[in-house]
């Protein structure tokens, strides 16, 4: 079966300091990856997706995840955090027959 | 633009009623999707649809129903027998590619029991 654990419900960063939400996932094969970002009151974009092309993969304003199989890890980094970044982001794996299965969330604040 | 339109935004239901969510989506995608997000928790699946008269049960499918008379419509019908609906739903379509499926969502719809 397919799982995805999100370690942080929360993370705390100052404005212009690194962003780190860390996602590991169990899965008997190789898996479809995807981070969501989701604003109050507002449908999930997607920030990125993993398609086994390329193990670092670039998503939009910024955001950047690795795969890394040897430690079933896929978490999602910025350099820099904006204040715009604060939200709730999502760690989601394809589960497969078109099903997937979303982690419980991470709320990421962002001081000023 | 395309994209996915759910409304309404917000929906207040009385004890016993029936409600239906809209969702309609001009991205050309044949798999839609329904899930319910309760306050601090993740998705769940309640339906999916790969193709047009077809659709399955997701997770949670007691108490909600769907049609897909269209490629472009997946309305979601709330009913009585739903025991506490109050949650924020979100429709979902589908991309599939040799590569990879990925999934885009509408702005979702609030239903609340008054």
């Amino acid at each position: 079966a397919q799982s995805v654990t999100q370690l942080d419900s929360h993370v705390s960063v100052s404005e212009g300091t690194p962003v780190l939400l860390r996602c590991n996932y169990s899965s008997s094969y190789s898996p479809s990856l995807f981070w969501y970002v989701q604003h109050p009151n507002k449908g999930l974009q997607l920030l990125l997706k993993y398609t086994s092309a390329a193990t670092l993969v670039k998503g939009i304003n910024g955001f950047e995840a690795e795969f890394k199989k040897s430690e079933t890890s896929f978490h999602l980094t910025k350099p820099s955090a904006h204040m715009s970044d604060a939200a709730e982001y999502f760690c989601v794996v394809n589960r497969g027959f078109q099903k997937l299965v979303f982690g419980t969330g991470t709320r990421l604040l962002v001081s000023p | 633009d395309g994209g996915i339109t759910q409304s309404p935004k917000y929906l207040f239901r009385k004890e016993g009623q029936n409600v239906t969510l809209s969702c309609e989506q001009n991205l050309n995608h044949d798999a839609m999707y329904w899930y319910r997000q309760d306050p601090g928790q993740g998705l769940r699946l309640i339906y999916y649809s790969q193709i047009v008269n077809d659709f399955q049960k997701g997770d949670i499918a007691e108490g909600y129903s769907v049609s897909r008379e269209k490629k472009e419509s997946f309305p979601l019908t709330v009913t009585s027998a739903q025991k506490n609906p109050t949650a924020f739903y979100l429709c979902a379509s589908e991309e599939s590619t040799l590569e990879l499926a990925t999934i885009y969502f509408g702005e979702g719809s609030w239903l609340t029991v008054v």
